[in-house]
């Protein structure tokens, strides 16, 4: 059974940084790309970002380049987004999820609060 | 990057009858588009990928149609369970993108 683990969400001041980590089990980690996605309180999904299992070649969406970076440790089967320069309208629920172009499963999510 | 606009907003359905959602693209996605379902508190639920396929387990009732920029989801007699917020996204073009949603309530 594939299960993935979000951590590290918390309150933080405007222009902070927070690292988030997907801890994944159930599956052959190395072997596929994953995302993140994320959901502002009572909005919709965003896309995040996403990472390949070759090369680790990395995307971002337009609002979160240059400020967040996705990365992964193969020996540790654990997906990372690095946020930095962290501004208010990036306070959401953040998910990470298996693969790349659709995504069957999922994390459970974890919370984060960009507020002075 | 591609828009993704889903309509209508909300939509009112009575048990058993068929509910029909639309998401459109601002340009052509082929058919590299999914639809999820997402309840409150839930992460989503994966429904439909490659426009019109199904993923394991979901039910026949669910059906996706279309290609390019138009897709339409189509729940042929709505259970309670579903009555949820349906979300489609398309995976042609970097960066990724989501429609904004559409509420299926009990009418």
């Amino acid at each position: 059974e594939v299960q993935l683990l979000e951590s590290g969400g918390n309150l933080v001041q405007p222009g902070g940084s927070l690292r988030l980590s997907c801890a994944a089990s159930g599956f052959t980690f190395s072997s596929y790309a994953m995302s993140w996605v994320r959901q502002a309180p009572g909005k919709g999904l965003e896309w995040v970002s996403a990472i390949s299992h070759i090369r680790g070649i990395s995307y971002y969406t337009d609002s979160v380049k240059g400020r967040f970076t996705i990365s992964r440790d193969n020996s540790k089967n654990t997906l990372y987004l690095q946020m930095d320069s962290l501004r208010a309208e990036d306070t959401a629920v953040y998910y990470c999820a298996k693969d790349l172009d659709w995504y069957v499963d999922w994390g459970q999510g974890t919370l984060v609060t960009v507020s002075s | 990057e591609i828009v993704m606009t889903q309509s209508p907003a909300t939509l009112s359905v009575s048990p058993g009858e068929r509910a029909t959602l639309s998401c459109r693209a601002s340009q052509s996605v082929s058919n590299n588009l999914a639809w999820y379902q997402q309840k409150p508190g839930q992460a989503p639920r994966l429904l439909i990928y490659g426009a019109s396929t199904r993923a394991t387990g979901i039910p026949a009732r669910f059906s996706g149609s279309g290609s390019g920029t138009e897709f339409t989801l189509t729940i042929s007699s709505l259970q309670s369970e579903d009555f949820a917020v349906y979300y489609c996204q398309q995976y042609h073009n970097w960066p990724y993108t989501f429609g904004q949603g559409t509420k299926l309530e009990i009418k």
